[in-house]
């Protein structure tokens, strides 16, 4: 099966810290994505890469960077937390295409005070 | 814009009852659709996956339909059990530049069982 590690379940930052979320895939998958998931509003996407090196913005880029240096690990980085950022983030990985599905992790759950 | 419409929004049944949720989408170019779990506080598992030529898939007692002409889908959910209550997402895809799939999320369906 494949697995998506996200590499902390609860995580709890001060505001004006810089947070970084890391997602790891062991699966040799190209496409990987970052949610947030907050009650009422459902998934919204950051941040999808579909290379090493390669990154778009999603629907809610703003406060959020990403980087992709090697294949398996995409990060999530928030340069400087805000409360409004406290939220569900899930990562994502899969091969993208018609027949194939995507794998999520277990979510990290930030919270900014 | 693409879309996808979840209905309902919530729904209490009984334990061992029999229920449907549905999912509308305005999604192109429709790649696949898919029907995810999550428990409260977790991350969304894979129930079924679906391409355009599909138009029914089982999982256990979990069984997904596609209409790719009126771009609606069910999750049918047999004999209930405790286990699944939990949100149940429909999420589909469409086929981006670059070769990515962009995801298109409906809210979901709370669905609580009651013993």
């Amino acid at each position: 099966d494949v697995k998506v590690t996200q590499s902390s379940r609860y995580l709890v930052k001060r505001t004006g810290e810089k947070v970084f979320l890391e997602c790891v895939q062991d699966m040799d998958h190209e496409n990987m994505f970052w949610y947030r998931q907050d009650p009422g509003l459902g998934l919204r996407l950051i941040y999808f890469s579909y290379d090493v090196k390669m990154k778009e913005k999603g629907d809610i880029p703003e406060g959020y960077s990403v980087s992709r240096e090697k294949k398996e690990r995409f990060s999530l980085i928030l340069e400087s937390a805000s409360t409004n950022q406290t939220s569900m983030y899930l990562c994502a990985s899969g091969l993208g295409g018609r027949a194939y599905g995507y794998t999520f992790g277990s979510g990290t759950r930030l919270t900014v005070v | 814009k693409n879309q996808v419409e979840q209905s309902p929004q919530s729904l209490i049944i009984l334990e061992g009852k029999n229920c449907t949720l549905q999912c509308n989408y305005t999604v192109s170019p429709f790649s696949n659709l898919r029907w995810y779990k999550q428990d409260t506080g977790r991350g969304p598992v894979s129930l079924t996956i679906m391409t355009f030529s599909e138009n029914t898939k089982s999982n256990g007692r979990y069984t997904a339909t596609l209409d790719a002409d009126t771009k609606q889908s069910s999750l049918h959910i047999t004999a209930s059990q405790l286990s699944d209550s939990a949100s149940y997402i429909c999420v589909v895809s469409a086929r981006l530049e670059g070769g990515a799939d962009g995801l298109t999320f409906g809210k979901g369906t709370h669905l609580i069982i009651q013993p």
